[in-house]
This record gives structure tokens, C-alpha cells and sequence, in this order.
């Protein structure tokens, strides 16, 4: 497997631009999350999908985040309109299951390897 | 959310044992201890969890305290490859809105001199 793949890795835009964000997760995962880093805040969860549905969004920092998973092999994340404030490098990951406890390694987190957004 | 306490920065020679720290004085009977690490310029990477017992794998071991208010990531022989952010994180499953989240901290940046 390729792993968690995202794109683009490197996005340069102008504040007020609408941003796309994409993540294809390891075949078979059935938990995706999306998650920021900044230097101020450190790696933060926006939200995260199980079986394609949205179980918790409460990461997400406003109303010009949105986020959507339309089949298993696929999700967005999209500002609009994008600041300056939401440069950062944002994480794609996925998971098998989110409860097992075991060391099977079902509940391990794969990430991606991030897309780095800087708004001008 | 229970919350970890690590150090800001370690820093290690290489091919000689690292013993990183974690203190996490309020750690529930349901929270799994899980350690993750983050190479330069790339994702967070799974490096070992437990519960109760001391835990080896072909990374790293988990060494926790008796009372579960503390645990040690241990490194057996530190390379240059292993300078990274380390995470300690409490993953909760009691249940309710943050079962089985990973939040992570501010980690530990160690740093492994040749």
C-alpha cells in the first residue's frame, strides 16, 4: 500500500482564495481524520470520519472550514475564503478502527505526509 | 481530557539508550498510554502503546509505572534517524465525544549528536 496520500503538498495562495485539500486514505481504513499543524498550536484534530460519515467536527476552528468524504478512497478539506491565519501544514490520517485496544495495530494511526498551506 | 507533562528537549549521543519521560498524574483506568513521533518535514508515526504491563516492539519499549502516573519511552540505542518530536498521549475509552481521540501535546524534540 502507498499509504495515506495527499495533495497538494505545497500550496501558495491569496487571502480570500478558495483552498482544496485532499487525502486518500489506506485502502480498507475505515476512520479518517484531518488534522493542523501550526507552531502556536501544535497538531490539532479538526474533525474525523467513520465510514465516511462525520462523527465529530468540533475541531473545526469556523464556518469557512468544510470538510467531505464522498466515498471511501476520498476526502476534502476546504477553506473559503482562506486568511492569512490558516497557514499552516494540515494532516491526513486514517485508521482500520478507532476502539480496539490490542497491539493487532487496527487502531494505529497512518498519517500522510501534509499539505503545507501558506495564504498571502 | 487527562493531559501529559514531558520535557521540552532531550538530547542523546547516538547508539546510546534514550529514556524519555512522561508524567500524567491523572490518567483514568480507560486511558491507553500511546507514543507517537514526528520525523522533520513529516507526519506523526506510531511508535508504541500499553495500558498496564511494560510493552517491547522492534521500535521501542514502554516502561509504566506501577501506579500509571508516569511512563518511559526507551530507545535501546538511539541513531540519527530517531531525532524527532516524541508525543505522549493518554487515548481515551471510557466513552463519549472523546473516545479514542489522539490529542497530542507539545512533545519532547530530542536531538541525537553523532
Amino acid at each position: 500500500d502507498a499509504g495515506v496520500i495527499q495533495s497538494p503538498r505545497h500550496e501558495v495562495t491569496e487571502m480570500g482564495q478558495e483552498v482544496t485539500l485532499r487525502c486518500k486514505p489506506i485502502s480498507g481504513h475505515d476512520y479518517l481524520f484531518w488534522y493542523r499543524q501550526t507552531m502556536m498550536r501544535g497538531l490539532e484534530l479538526l474533525i474525523y470520519f467513520n465510514n465516511n460519515v462525520p462523527i465529530d467536527d468540533s475541531g473545526m476552528p469556523e464556518d469557512r472550514f468544510s470538510a467531505k468524504m464522498p466515498n471511501a478512497s476520498f476526502s476534502t478539506l476546504k477553506i473559503q475564503p482562506s486568511e492569512p491565519r490558516d497557514s499552516a501544514v494540515y494532516f491526513c490520517a486514517s485508521s482500520l478502527t478507532l476502539g480496539d485496544r490490542s497491539h493487532s495495530g487496527a487502531n494505529v494511526l497512518t498519517f500522510g505526509a501534509g499539505s503545507r498551506l501558506t495564504v498571502l | 481530557d487527562a493531559k501529559t507533562t514531558q520535557p521540552n528537549s532531550m538530547e542523546s549521543n547516538e547508539e546510546e539508550p534514550v529514556h524519555l519521560p512522561c508524567n500524567h498524574s491523572t490518567i483514568s483506568g480507560t486511558d491507553y498510554i500511546h507514543w507517537y513521533r514526528q520525523l522533520p518535514s513529516q507526519g506523526p508515526e506510531y511508535v508504541i502503546h500499553g495500558l498496564t504491563s511494560n510493552v517491547n516492539n522492534r521500535m521501542a519499549s514502554l516502561a509504566i509505572a506501577e501506579d500509571r502516573k508516569s511512563s518511559t519511552l526507551i530507545l535501546h540505542r538511539a541513531t540519527l534517524r530517531d531525532a524527532a518530536v516524541y508525543y505522549c498521549i493518554l487515548r481515551d475509552y471510557a466513552g463519549g465525544t472523546s473516545y479514542g481521540k489522539l490529542t497530542f501535546g507539545q512533545g519532547t524534540i530530542l536531538t541525537v549528536h553523532p
